[in-house]
Parts: structure tokens; C-alpha cells; sequence
């Protein structure tokens, strides 16, 4: 049973491009959470897509953006790179079961460093 | 508002000595408990969770932590620790239940090494 699953790895890219990192979550979950792991710092909340719409966001700009497809998928966009958005992107998902507080389960993440 | 402190950034112990990593939480409902461990290079993995049932939380690789509402900790802890415990440990506050889950709030880590 394969884990969560992230696309790339690692990547470099310059100040105003635009990323996109995947996502695929553990097998039988539907829901994704995207965090951001600054150098030295614990994952902060980004957003979660829930039913292919995004159902909660952290305090992050417009810059950055999500998808959910049927398949539960996901892809998290940022445009406009700055700086300040070198960080391992991590995701992570989970079955949504109502009350019943689940387990998140994280992927290995993706290493964006912008220059 | 929900937030974690962990008390220490950096725990050194020798291999087979106990194991004490702090954390205090605020959290304006009843919350949710976690703490997650990162190796490097690799994902983070949950330890052990508390939901409003027992206090005392056993979790994997013989880690355990204790809910104190009066005190408004949950610290981890392992008896006897191993070489294969260093790593970067994080201490979690989950707000909710439902549509809420998954936002979690992290503390900003500590890091565990463990001499031989």
C-alpha cells in the first residue's frame, strides 16, 4: 500500500516563476492538507481540499493555490516566487470520518528553493 | 486561538537514559494532542495522539505522553532512549473535530540527540 506520494522532490527555481508540486494521497483517504516547513521551523497550514474544493486556508497569500481532482489528487500552485517561499512543501492526507478525529499521514515533501 | 510551545529546541541524552521532551499548549476548545517525529530526509510520522480519552497516551517505539489540562501540558517521554531516537521532534494542537480536522498547529520542534 503505497504512502502519500509528492512530485518533485526537489526544485530550484528564480524569483517571479511559478511552481506546481503534487500530491497523491494514501490509498482509500479524501482529504489533502498542504503545509509549509520553513529552515528551522514546524509546518505551517496552508490549505486543505476536501470533495475537490478547498475547505480551509492558513495565512498565506493569493500567490498560492490548490487543486483537488476526482481522484483525490492534488496539485499546490504558487505564482510569483519570492525569496521567503524556499521551504519543504509537505503534504498530507486523511480519511474524513465526521467527528472521528483521524490521522494525518505526511509525504516525504517537495524542497523548493527560489534564488 | 490555538498555539504550541515546545520548551526546549535542542535535548541531549545518553542512549539509555530517559527521555523528557516538553510542550504546553493553548487552544480555546477541547483539543486534540499530537506529537510527530521527522527524521531526516524523511516524512513526518505520528508517535501517539490524545482525543479526550485517557490521559496517558502510549505510543509507538515505547514514547508515552500525559495530558494535564491544569497545567495545559503534554510532554513526551520514553524511558530508556535508543540511538535510533534522534531525530526532530514536533508537538501538535489540533482545534477541532469534523470539517476542522486536519489544520494542525505546530510547535517549532525539538531536536533530539542521543550520544552513545
Amino acid at each position: 500500500d503505497a504512502g502519500v506520494t509528492q512530485s518533485p522532490t526537489h526544485l530550484i527555481k528564480t524569483r517571479g516563476q511559478q511552481v506546481t508540486l503534487r500530491c497523491s494521497p494514501k490509498s482509500g483517504h479524501d482529504t489533502v492538507s498542504w503545509y509549509q516547513q520553513a529552515l528551522g521551523q514546524g509546518p505551517q497550514f496552508i490549505f486543505q481540499y476536501y470533495e475537490e474544493e478547498e475547505r480551509q486556508r492558513g495565512n498565506f497569500p493569493d500567490r498560492f493555490s490548490g487543486h483537488q481532482f476526482p481522484n483525490y489528487s492534488s496539485e499546490l500552485n504558487v505564482n510569483a516566487l519570492l525569496l521567503g517561499d524556499s521551504a519543504l512543501y509537505l503534504c498530507a492526507s486523511s480519511l474524513n470520518q465526521g467527528n472521528i478525529p483521524g490521522e494525518l499521514f505526511f509525504g516525504e515533501g517537495s524542497r523548493l528553493t527560489v534564488l | 486561538a490555538q498555539s504550541v510551545t515546545q520548551l526546549d529546541s535542542h535535548v541531549s541524552v545518553s542512549e539509555g537514559t530517559p527521555v523528557l521532551l516538553r510542550c504546553n499548549y493553548s487552544s480555546s476548545y477541547s483539543p486534540s494532542l499530537f506529537w510527530y517525529v521527522q527524521h531526516p530526509n524523511k516524512g513526518l510520522q505520528l508517535l501517539l495522539k490524545y482525543t479526550s480519552a485517557a490521559t496517558l497516551v502510549k505510543g509507538i517505539n515505547g514514547f508515552e505522553a500525559e495530558f494535564k489540562k491544569s497545567e495545559t501540558s503534554f510532554h513526551l517521554t520514553k524511558p530508556s532512549a535508543h540511538m535510533s531516537d534522534a531525530a526532530e521532534y514536533f508537538c501538535v494542537v489540533s482545534e477541532g473535530r469534523g470539517s476542522t480536522l486536519g489544520r494542525l498547529y505546530f510547535g517549532r520542534g525539538t531536536q533530539l540527540t542521543v550520544w552513545p
